[in-house]
């Protein structure tokens, strides 16, 4: 079955642009989370979304968002571009039972210059 | 502080070496997860342990669950290039949010060399 699908793999953007990822999980799956992962912090949540609600957040600023559509395709969207925001972006799908694993996309790499 | 305290941080090998690296954290956790990432990929689950004192072999791979269910190791026997990569170890927390959340610990960047 296909996988997680993460679009695009690169992205450059300028300081202060905002920019929008999109994530389509496995066939099935209506969990999506989306984690932030850079070299210093390593892999850092964001939020997930199950059935089209927001149920958990980590701490990013509001400049951080997401949403989840009824086919369980997900997009994050993060505004006003800081270089800070330079890291890899992976979202993860699952079933959404406590203790599953997750199925992770390669990644969107984001670039802020 | 983190939750979970992965060591060593670093690890290069030759090809045909043991390793062993560990997860450590004061907290108890029902299961946890370990993951390895490629490079320029995502994670890829590789096992999860739910009871303590728990082992599960993945090949040549080693997965113990501490039997306080504080800390988990993963031992690989002979290494091989193909097992470069980052090692992390992952476990489902409720910080208030409506369900738990799958944190991850700090990792561990293994280079194996032929």
């Amino acid at each position: 079955k296909a996988g997680v699908t993460q679009t695009p793999r690169y992205l450059i953007k300028t300081r202060g642009q905002q920019v929008t990822l999109s994530c389509s999980p496995i066939s099935g799956h209506r969990s999506v989370s989306w984690y932030q992962q850079t070299p210093g912090q390593g892999l850092q949540f964001l939020f997930e979304y199950f059935s089209e609600t927001q149920r958990n957040k980590g701490n990013f600023p509001g400049r951080f968002s997401g949403r989840q559509f009824s086919n369980s395709r997900s997009e994050m969207n993060v505004s006003t571009l800081e270089l800070g925001d330079s890291a890899l972006y992976l979202c993860a799908s699952s079933l959404g039972r406590q203790g599953d694993g997750y199925t992770f996309g390669s990644g969107t790499r984001l670039t802020v210059v | 502080t983190q939750l979970l305290e992965q060591s060593p941080q670093f690890l290069s090998i030759q090809e045909g070496e043991n390793l062993t690296v560990y997860c450590n954290s004061s907290s108890v956790f029902s299961s946890l997860q370990w993951y390895r990432q490629e490079p320029g990929e995502g994670p890829v689950l590789l096992v999860t342990v739910v009871t303590g004192g728990e082992v599960k072999k993945l090949k040549r791979l080693t997965f113990q669950f501490g039997d306080a269910r504080k800390d988990s190791s993963l031992h690989i026997t002979a290494a091989q290039t193909g097992d470069t990569g980052l090692y992390l170890c992952a476990v489902f927390m409720n910080y208030g949010g409506a369900t738990n959340k799958l944190i991850f610990g700090t990792g561990t960047l293994l280079a194996v060399q032929p």
